[in-house]
């Protein structure tokens, strides 16, 4: 069962332009949702994340949009540059025993071209 | 800088094989997890340990077995190794703090079983 799922697969940016990737959740016991990206060759890295309190969350480039009624939130990346081609998984976690368990998403493949 | 190393980058075994796969954290970290990587299946957790010597299963475990001995390391045993094993590994260790999350991952180890 994908309790998170994204949307698209992959993405073809121009350079420029605004890189957008959705993703939906299914548990509302979710209370964290984490961005990673990935580079070839590279496993992924903590890219930002939201807590449900807010509806937005922006660093640099990068924005969060959060709808807690929906149970969706997604990435956007304004400016996109060439050297933003990376897969991004969306996550979601909640508290389970003494750690955060983490559910990603299927990833999305971006490919910003010049 | 945080390092998650893991001992391998590319592997190939045959069917039947007994193979481990290593994880070494420098960070004092508690939580250690291993995650398979499958395209359009995004990121799995097999297992993950909370503490030394101590281990959960996670979403995919059938097939898999692993070792935590000392903190830093954690291991990922396949007992037979089979064909549908053949996917990329990532090794994980983790944080919580002040409500927040991060997931350090090495770099993978993509391993093929023929």
């Amino acid at each position: 069962q994908q309790q998170v799922k994204q949307s698209p697969q992959s993405l073809i940016v121009q350079k420029g332009g605004i890189s957008i990737i959705n993703c939906a959740y299914e548990n509302t016991a979710f209370d964290y949702f984490p961005w990673y990206q990935q580079f070839p060759g590279k496993g992924p890295a903590l890219l930002i994340a939201i807590r449900p309190d807010v509806s937005e969350k922006k660093e640099g480039r990068f924005t969060i949009s959060f709808n807690k009624s929906a149970k969706q939130f997604s990435l956007h990346i304004m400016d996109s540059q060439p050297g933003d081609s990376a897969t991004y998984f969306c996550a979601a976690s909640t508290p389970s025993g003494g750690y955060q368990k983490v559910t990603f998403g299927t990833g999305t493949k971006l490919q910003v071209i010049p | 800088d945080v390092k998650v190393t893991q001992s391998s980058r590319y592997l190939v075994k045959r069917t039947g094989e007994k193979v481990f796969l290593e994880c070494v954290q420098d960070m004092d970290h508690e939580n250690m997890f291993w995650y398979r990587q499958d395209p359009g299946l995004g990121l799995r957790l097999i297992y993950f340990s909370y503490d030394v010597k101590m281990k959960e299963k996670g979403d995919i475990p059938e097939g898999y077995s692993v070792s935590r001995e000392k903190k830093e390391r954690f291991s990922l045993i396949l007992e037979s190794a089979s064909t549908n094993q053949t996917s990329m590994y990532l090794c994980a260790s983790s944080f919580w703090r002040q409500g927040k999350e991060k997931l350090f991952f090495g770099s993978g180890t993509q391993l093929s079983v023929l």
